[in-house]
């Protein structure tokens, strides 16, 4: 069974441009959460997605964004990119709950100059 | 204050030894707690998890823990060098949302 893709692996990008990252999910798997990954702050929550409906949501700004297909593929999107925004952002799946096991993909690198 | 608090590290230990590695939580609403291992340039990979006060043991791993203190630790035993990695305690607030901590970087030597 594949395991969970993400794509770009890596993206470099300016200030003020916007950036869409995917996430394909285990097969089968329901649930789609996205978390960002910084050295200062560690990892951080940002949403989950559930039959295409978000259920979940963390303490980011409204510049990120995301939404999940039928097929529960996911794609998280953030505008108006600032330095900040550097980070790996890594997508987890799950079965159903958030509460299963999380496995997650390799991460997207996005770099902001 | 953040959620989930762990030691940065590094944590050194021959190899052979028991590594422990610490966690507290700051919410007693949290349900769940889990372990992950992630090396360097990978994703974190799931070792394991408790909801149970006491000890749970998987192979060389124990997860203890005590909800009074809100506290978490890992045991591993029989230390490899092949177990020097970033170790992440995640806390499971309300049955769907996860806190990490920023992880404890493991080195074992030989």
């Amino acid at each position: 069974k594949a395991g969970v893709t993400q794509t770009p692996r890596y993206l470099i990008k300016t200030r003020g441009q916007q950036v869409t990252l995917s996430c394909s999910p285990i097969s089968g798997h329901r649930s789609v959460s996205w978390y960002q990954q910084t050295p200062g702050q560690g990892l951080q929550f940002l949403f989950e997605y559930f039959s295409e409906t978000q259920r979940n949501k963390g303490n980011f700004p409204g510049r990120f964004s995301g939404r999940q297909f039928s097929n529960s593929r996911s794609e998280m999107n953030v505008s108006t990119l600032e330095l900040g925004d550097s980070a790996l952002y890594l997508c987890a799946s799950s079965l159903e709950w958030t509460s299963d096991e999380q496995f997650f993909g390799p991460g997207t690198r996005l770099t902001v100059l | 204050q953040k959620e989930v608090e762990q030691n940065s590290g590094p944590l050194s230990v021959p190899e052979g030894a028991i590594a422990s590695l610490n966690c507290t939580y700051s919410d007693r609403g949290s349900q769940s707690f889990f372990w992950y291992r992630q090396y360097s340039g990978k994703s974190p990979e799931l070792i394991m998890f408790i909801y149970s006060n006491g000890d749970k043991e998987d192979g060389r791993f124990t997860a203890q823990l005590n909800k009074a203190s809100q506290y978490v630790s890992l045991l591993i035993r029989d230390s490899q060098p092949s177990d020097s990695a970033t170790y992440l305690c995640a806390s499971l607030y309300n049955f769907n949302k996860f806190y990490f901590g920023s992880g404890t970087k493991l080195n074992v030597k030989p």
